[in-house]
């Protein structure tokens, strides 16, 4: 089972550089999120989906954006990328049922430098 | 808006032996879900157990237990007889019953299992 599958695992970008996070899910699972975890902290919600077409800030949406076009895929764009973001990036996904289980990617640490 | 905190930044115990980590929230809403997620070095973010706000029976899971005091706020994690891939980073987070299903996270327990 490939559950939620992030590429690229490891990312090394220069300022200013774009660049997008690519997640996919095998669950049919209607909300799919993006997390960061910045170091030693826990993680923090930029933008989560709740199905197709949906999407809606988090807690740290800044520099960032998302598109949700299918129910498998949620990519995460980088604009302009700044050394506060270097991070590692967590997509997740669950059902939409009140206090589902959240499937977590095995994460995509990204530095820019 | 709800807020999670862990008090301890590390701990340490041999093998064998049962470790508490704390966990303490703040939120207004009555009905909730609260969740221990382990993170080894690996990063991958392995859910240990979960409580639902309106169970007033601890959850467990093998050597996994909670101890929820919902009046106090409070969510801590008991690892009994622990072993050495135990040793991990353990993130207490919190759930809102309503709305979309977004976590917030605490800062997370260094917890290493001495041999």
């Amino acid at each position: 089972n490939a559950g939620v599958t992030q590429t690229p695992k490891f990312r090394i970008l220069k300022i200013g550089q774009s660049m997008t996070l690519q997640c996919t899910q095998d669950m049919n699972h209607n909300y799919m999120y993006w997390y960061r975890q910045d170091p030693g902290m826990g993680l923090k919600l930029i933008y989560y989906s709740v199905g197709a077409g949906i999407t809606d800030k988090g807690e740290v949406p800044n520099g960032y954006n998302v598109s949700r076009s299918t129910t498998e895929d949620f990519p995460l764009r980088l604009e302009l990328a700044a050394p506060s973001q270097t991070s590692v990036y967590f997509c997740a996904s669950s059902y939409r049922f009140s206090g589902n289980t959240i499937y977590f990617g095995e994460g995509s640490w990204l530095t820019v430098v | 808006a709800q807020t999670v905190t862990q008090s301890q930044p590390e701990m340490s115990v041999q093998e064998a032996e049962t470790v508490t980590l704390s966990c303490t929230y703040d939120t207004s809403e009555n009905n909730y879900y609260l969740f221990w997620y382990k993170q080894p070095p690996s990063r991958q973010m392995i859910l240990v157990i979960r409580q639902e706000a309106y169970k007033q029976q601890n959850a467990t899971e093998n050597r996994f237990s909670v101890n929820f005091q919902k009046a106090a706020k409070s969510f801590s994690l008991k690892i009994s007889d622990s072993q050495l891939g135990d040793t991990a980073m353990y993130f207490c987070a919190f759930m809102r019953e309503q709305g979309a299903q977004k976590l917030v996270f605490g800062q997370g327990t260094r917890l290493t299992i001495n041999p």
